[in-house]
């Protein structure tokens, strides 16, 4: 079975700086998906970031870009430029592009991030 | 286009009481998903729903739980009776055929006293 590991529970940023959250996974398949979703307390899970694990560009999205490492079976989070709105609880999560287990979704724990103005 | 809807929004109740919480979808969306997330931990998949059949369900506990998708668009996630362990957000949601992402709602908070 696959797992994702998020070993920061909580981080902080200043404003106008640059945090980069980790993420760990295992999984035996060579085809997937990679994803980062942001929490707030409204309690919606808001998709921040997607990445194709065939593709070896990392994503980019405006100031949010991943560092996909597929060997080392890393994905990290950078968020640049850091806005008092990105403060959230951060999720990331994998999905097998296979059919064995559907579109099933699984999450890492989660880290806290915290921006200080 | 209207998200994923999820009612009630918070829901207290006593511990053995019944409760139910219900999900509408995205218009055309025919997967729907069910989440539970306990404070402090990432979702974990309930049941997957395939139109109106679930093609998932190995995560929830049969005994108390149950979970329904009439016409393949509403579905309604039921507790019977609630333990305090229950206590937890249940989210919903869902994505077209082969879009491999998906579109939460705000989920459902539920505090079993």
């Amino acid at each position: 079975a696959q797992t994702v590991t998020q070993s920061q529970p909580e981080m902080s940023v200043q404003e106008a700086e640059t945090v980069t959250l980790s993420c760990t996974y295992d999984t035996s398949e060579s085809d997937y998906y990679l994803f980062w979703y942001k929490q707030p307390p409204s309690r919606q899970m808001i998709l921040v970031i997607r990445q194709e694990a065939y593709k070896q560009q990392n994503a980019t999205e405006n100031r949010f870009s991943v560092n996909f490492q597929k060997a080392a079976k890393s994905f990290s989070l950078k968020i640049s430029d850091s806005q008092l709105g990105d403060a959230a609880m951060y999720f990331c999560a994998y999905r097998s592009a296979g059919t064995d287990y559907g579109n099933k979704l699984v999450f890492g724990a989660g880290t806290i991030l915290r921006v200080k103005s | 286009e209207a998200g994923v809807v999820q009612s009630p929004r918070y829901k207290i109740i006593e511990k053995k009481q019944p409760v139910a919480f219900w999900c509408n979808p995205i218009s055309g969306h025919n997967t729907l998903y069910w989440y539970r997330q306990n404070l402090g931990q990432g979702p974990e998949l309930l049941i997957r729903y395939e139109n109106e059949e679930a093609v998932d369900d190995s995560q929830l506990p049969k005994d108390r739980f149950s979970a329904e998708r009439l016409k393949g668009v509403d579905s309604t996630l039921k507790i019977q009776p609630a333990e305090l362990g229950d206590s937890a957000v249940y989210l919903c949601a869902s994505s077209s055929q082969g879009f491999y992402g998906y579109t939460f709602g705000s989920g459902t908070r539920l505090t079993v006293v």
